[in-house]
């Protein structure tokens, strides 16, 4: 069992609606959780993360923890063709190191 | 404040050679980490350094080795290459007050 999972897609909703994305994680002793974003042929970029069980809003993206269900959620709000890229999840357990999911590819519709 | 760069961007090395990645963190940052990023198995963590020490390190074979210099800048060694070590190599780094990390544009290489 991995220990992020991510439903690979792809995802695709119409500008201006809300995407959500969603991801599982199998260790119960992961601490802190973070969503990347990656556009094609480009690094990950960190856009959200979150350690306490509820919801954190930032802009248009809120991220939402549930560490009971072992459930981690982005959402995002009035989607941007922009915003098409691949979100990946990931989590990070003790030491240093992130455990990342294989991501979510996103297509915002215009 | 400039971002984590890395070094050379894109690589073709042939099968049995070694390679030489570099990666300088963001000013201040202390930690590096690095990554493997391919289509099949997505982002795998290789191994962290923090202080030129290598405080985590996954499961990837020997061949893959790396090092953390005083300035924080951070070396990663594949040896004798295999095909299947064709990827995009990532490093990230952050500080040693938080787990958030920022990663480079990678390198991509291709073993033929």
């Amino acid at each position: 069992q991995k220990e992020v999972e991510q439903n690979s897609g792809p995802l695709s909703v119409p500008e201006g609606a809300i995407a959500s994305l969603n991801c599982t994680y199998s260790d119960r002793g992961s601490q802190s959780f973070f969503w990347y974003r990656q556009y094609s042929g480009k690094s990950p970029e960190l856009i959200m993360f979150i350690y306490s069980n509820g919801d954190k809003e930032d802009g248009r993206f809120t991220a939402q923890l549930n560490k009971a269900s072992q459930y981690v959620s982005l959402l995002i709000r009035d989607s941007q063709p922009s915003d098409s890229a691949t979100y990946l999840c990931a989590s990070q357990t003790g030491a240093n190191n992130l455990f990342f999911g294989t991501g979510t590819r996103l297509t915002v519709i215009p | 404040k400039a971002g984590v760069t890395q070094t050379p961007r894109y690589l073709i090395k042939t099968r049995g050679q070694q390679v030489t990645l570099s990666c300088s963190p963001i000013s201040g940052h202390r930690s590096v980490s690095w990554y493997q990023q391919t289509p099949g198995q997505g982002l795998q963590f290789l191994f962290e350094y923090f202080s030129e020490t290598q405080r985590n390190k996954g499961n990837f074979p020997g061949r893959f080795s790396g090092r953390q210099f005083s300035n924080s800048r951070s070396e990663m060694n594949v040896s004798t290459l295999e095909l299947g070590d064709s990827a995009l190599y990532l490093c990230a780094s952050g500080t040693s007050f938080s787990y958030e990390q920022y990663f480079g544009p990678g390198t991509r290489l291709t073993v033929t």
